[in-house]
């Protein structure tokens, strides 16, 4: 029962690099998210996708990339990391928007 | 486009005592709303959702919420509160553009 699954779970990069977060599913879920979470501020919704193909940008879209070219993975790519993207990054699948999400047990990214 | 109020970032009730973490939500469309939970160093998981029908909604570990539209509340409430129950609670709404915003999260904290 793998359900959501994030990797890495823990990674540092430097400032400038760029990294790309895996999220995969086997759910068959045609919706997927990505969050970040900072302490006080709760989730901010930075892509987000409803099938294979199709993603739209959320609520804190930039510096980050995303493509959906399976309904199983998601990944998000960080170009240019800076130390404001420093935070836990949390992948979530639903088979809509008025389902439940699943999330995955997140990655925890520090840009020094 | 939606949002979500939760407040106060940090709630303390003694342990069997009443559970009232409040949010109030903003939307143009009928929204639907969600409750999840957060244990440390895990992701979140749903407590309760509503979508139609009865206002008054029964989710897992003896949580309800109660939708009124007149207030635009959704708060989560729990009659007796049990040392288990210390969490981070967020609420979410999701409305028509396939997005799911989340509160900025209420911690719940259970007095001995």
């Amino acid at each position: 029962n793998a359900g959501v699954t994030q990797t890495p779970k823990f990674r540092i990069l430097k400032i400038g690099q760029s990294m790309t977060l895996q999220c995969t599913q086997d759910m068959n879920h045609n919706y997927m998210y990505w969050y970040r979470q900072d302490p006080g501020m709760g989730l901010k919704l930075i892509y987000y996708s409803v099938g294979a193909g199709i993603t739209d940008k959320g609520e804190v879209p930039n510096g980050y990339n995303v493509s959906r070219s399976t309904t199983e993975d998601f990944p998000l790519r960080l170009e240019l990391a800076a130390p404001s993207q420093t935070s836990v990054y949390f992948c979530a699948s639903s088979q809509s928007s008025t389902g439940e999400l699943f999330f995955g047990e997140g990655s925890r990214l520090t840009v020094l | 486009a939606q949002s979500v109020t939760q407040l106060g970032s940090h709630v303390s009730v003694s342990e069997g005592a009443l559970v009232l973490l409040r949010c109030n939500y903003s939307s143009s469309v009928p929204p639907y709303l969600f409750w999840y939970v957060q244990y440390p160093n895990q992701g979140l998981q749903l407590l309760l959702k509503y979508t139609t029908g009865a206002t008054l909604v029964k989710g897992i570990n003896g949580f309800e919420a109660e939708f009124k539209k007149s207030e635009t509340s959704f708060h989560l409430t729990k009659p007796s509160a049990h040392m288990s129950d210390a969490a981070e609670y967020f609420c979410a709404v999701s409305g028509n553009d396939d997005k799911i915003i989340f509160g900025k999260g209420t911690r719940l904290h259970i007095l001995p």
